[in-house]
């Protein structure tokens, strides 16, 4: 599975839009991009997922360019209920392949008032 | 509830004791997945099963771990003599079109 990147850690206000990019050099043809949220506590919740362009939910857009290389995820307005970890994950998507995921470090999203 | 459930959501045990958590996955899913995530970490794979049959289990840290989901319904991880490099949050999820749906987790704290 891909390997991805992304940051560490990211700050920011109420009110904002939060944009993480995450870059995957060597996603293959088939690969999805999904990303998922982490509270403390709690199990990873997904967010969106997507293969190309652009993505939009009723919570976040992802977008994705041509070469799909890397993806953004978009969330628009946040709050402080939006302080959590997000994970970019890319992997075969679809019922038919119940493939495990790879998560890494993942990013600690910080809102502030 | 139409969630994934976990029991206990906390256990404590002593080391070399022997523990086992319970997985309950969103009925017909066929898919049950565990991980483990270290404290800081993001969650790591640890075993597969699609219906009762185990798939993968390449994730599982050693022989004291065993996983098992007999009747392809409710799953059970079970760890052997706890060491305390076993302290981790054990995440169940079942898979449903596209997408993992995850438990609350186990924290199990080896002390």
């Amino acid at each position: 599975l891909a390997k991805t990147t992304q940051p560490i850690s990211m700050d920011s206000y109420e009110g904002q839009e939060v944009n993480i990019t995450c870059s995957h050099n060597n996603i293959a043809t088939n690969d999805y991009i999904t990303w998922y949220q982490q509270f403390p506590s709690q199990g990873p919740r997904f967010i969106i997922q997507g293969y190309k362009t652009k993505v939009t939910n009723e919570v976040a857009s992802l977008f994705i360019p041509a070469d799909r290389k890397s993806s953004t995820l978009s969330l628009p307005r946040v709050s402080l209920s939006d302080t959590a970890v997000y994970y970019c994950l890319v992997g075969a998507g679809g019922y038919s392949s119940a493939s495990k995921i790879i998560f890494g470090s993942g990013t600690r999203l910080s809102i502030r008032p | 509830g139409a969630g994934v459930s976990q029991s206990p959501r906390y256990k404590v045990a002593k080391r070399g004791q022997d523990v086992a958590l319970r997985c309950d996955p969103i009925s017909g899913h066929v898919s049950l997945f565990w991980y483990q995530q270290a404290l800081g970490q993001g969650p790591e794979f640890l075993t597969y099963f699609q219906n009762e049959a185990q798939l993968d289990k390449s994730g599982l840290p050693s022989d004291r771990f065993f996983a098992e989901r007999p009747e392809g319904s409710v799953s059970t991880l079970k760890i052997q003599r706890t060491q305390q490099e076993d302290s981790a949050v054990y995440l169940c999820a079942s898979l449903g079109y596209d997408e993992q749906f995850f438990g609350p987790g186990t924290r199990l704290t080896v002390l």
